[in-house]
Parts: C-alpha cells; structure tokens; sequence
C-alpha cells in the first residue's frame, strides 16, 4: 500500500499563477484534509472533507478551494498564488471519526 | 475544542523514558486526547489516542489523570530517532465536524546520546 501520496512534492509559482496539489489515498478512507505548515509553526487546518463529493473549510481557507469528486482524490487549488501561501502543504486522510490520521509526505511550494 | 499546554522543548537521555506531559484543564467528557509527533520535516505521524482509561501500544503509554485535566506520553525506552515534535490534542469525536484536529506548537524533544 502507498498511503497517501501528494503530488507535486515540490513547486516554484509566480505570483498570481494557479496550481492544484493532488493527494491520493489507496486505504478507502472516508475523511482527508488538507494543512499548511509554515516554519517553526504547528499545522493549520485549511479544507477538509468528510466523504466523496463533500468540502468544509478550515481554519484558513481563504485563496485555496478543494474538490472531493472521487472518494480516493482531495484536490486543493490555488487559484492566484501569493508569496504568504509559500508554505509545506500536508494532505491527510483517515477511516473512520475518530481512527489514526493518515499524513502524506507533504508538497513544499514558494511563491515568488 | 479543549485548549493544551505542553513545555515548548525537554531533552532526555537516549536508552531511559521519556515522560510528555500535556495539560488539557477545560477538557469535556466527550473530548478524545490524541498525540501525533513530527520527525523533521515529515508529515506527522500517530502515536496513540485514549478517552478515559490508560492505553498502550507499541510505540507509547498513554496515562490520563483521574479528573482528565492532563495526560503524560510515556516513551519506554527513547531512541535517537524519537527526537521529534510531540503534539497533543483533545477533539470531541463529531463526524458532521469531519473530527478535525488542531495542531498546536508542541514539545520538541531532543533524545540525546
């Protein structure tokens, strides 16, 4: 089994470019969220979703949107990159509500 | 959700037990502690979670205070490869609220030779 796999593991953006990070999860989980962790900081919640075709927004979910339209794919876009969304992005996922919470290796982007 | 204390680093010898302590005084009946640990830069990674009654499993012990109002990770036997962030966490279990968790600063721990 993969786990859960994040796609690009790294990106350079210019400011105001568009991207979407995917993450794939092979374990049939029901929930996947999407963190960012800037340096020195504790992960910050920004989308999640409690099952395929659902999205709920986070702590900080302002620039970024999400789409669950298969129950193994969380997509997270950014629509116009701004140098304060240079940060680690971290998908995770999970079975059940209150199962072992699945991260992926995480997706390091720099915004320029 | 319930808010949690941790000292922000604490260095403990390689081969002894390391002993986390986390306090969660406003914490409800419903509320589970979880504590998940980040080596590095890598994504975090579950150690072990419990509501009311001591837990163990391969990696930690969990022990949680009669009244809950805190909790200690116990590592048995530290390891150099134990040197990590340690997060605790108290969430109420609410599948409608997708059950999130919220990261905090955490204990660095620094396990030394």
């Amino acid at each position: 089994n993969a786990g859960v796999t994040q796609t690009p593991k790294f990106r350079v953006l210019k400011t105001g470019q568009s991207m979407t990070l995917l993450c794939a999860q092979d374990m049939n989980h029901e929930y996947m969220y999407w963190y960012r962790q800037d340096p020195g900081m504790g992960l910050r919640l920004i989308h999640y979703s409690v099952g395929e075709g659902t999205t709920a927004k986070g702590e900080v979910p302002d620039g970024y949107n999400v789409s669950r339209l298969k129950k193994q794919n969380f997509l997270l876009g950014l629509e116009s990159a701004a140098p304060s969304q240079t940060s680690v992005y971290f998908c995770a996922s999970r079975r059940s509500s209150d199962g072992e919470l699945f991260f992926g290796e995480g997706s390091r982007l720099t915004v320029l | 959700d319930a808010k949690t204390t941790q000292p922000p680093s604490m260095d403990c010898a390689e081969g002894r037990a390391a002993n986390l302590p986390c306090n969660h005084s406003t914490i409800s009946g419903n509320e589970y502690v979880y504590w998940y640990r980040q080596i590095h830069s890598q994504g975090p990674q579950y150690i072990i979670h419990g509501l009311k009654n001591n837990e163990t499993n391969e990696m930690a012990s969990l022990i949680i205070t009669e009244d809950r109002k805190s909790s200690t990770l116990i590592l048995p036997h530290a390891t150099l490869r134990d040197t990590a962030v340690y997060y605790c966490i108290v969430r109420v279990v609410y599948k409608a609220a997708g059950n999130k968790l919220t990261f905090g600063g955490g204990t660095r721990v620094l396990v030394k030779p």
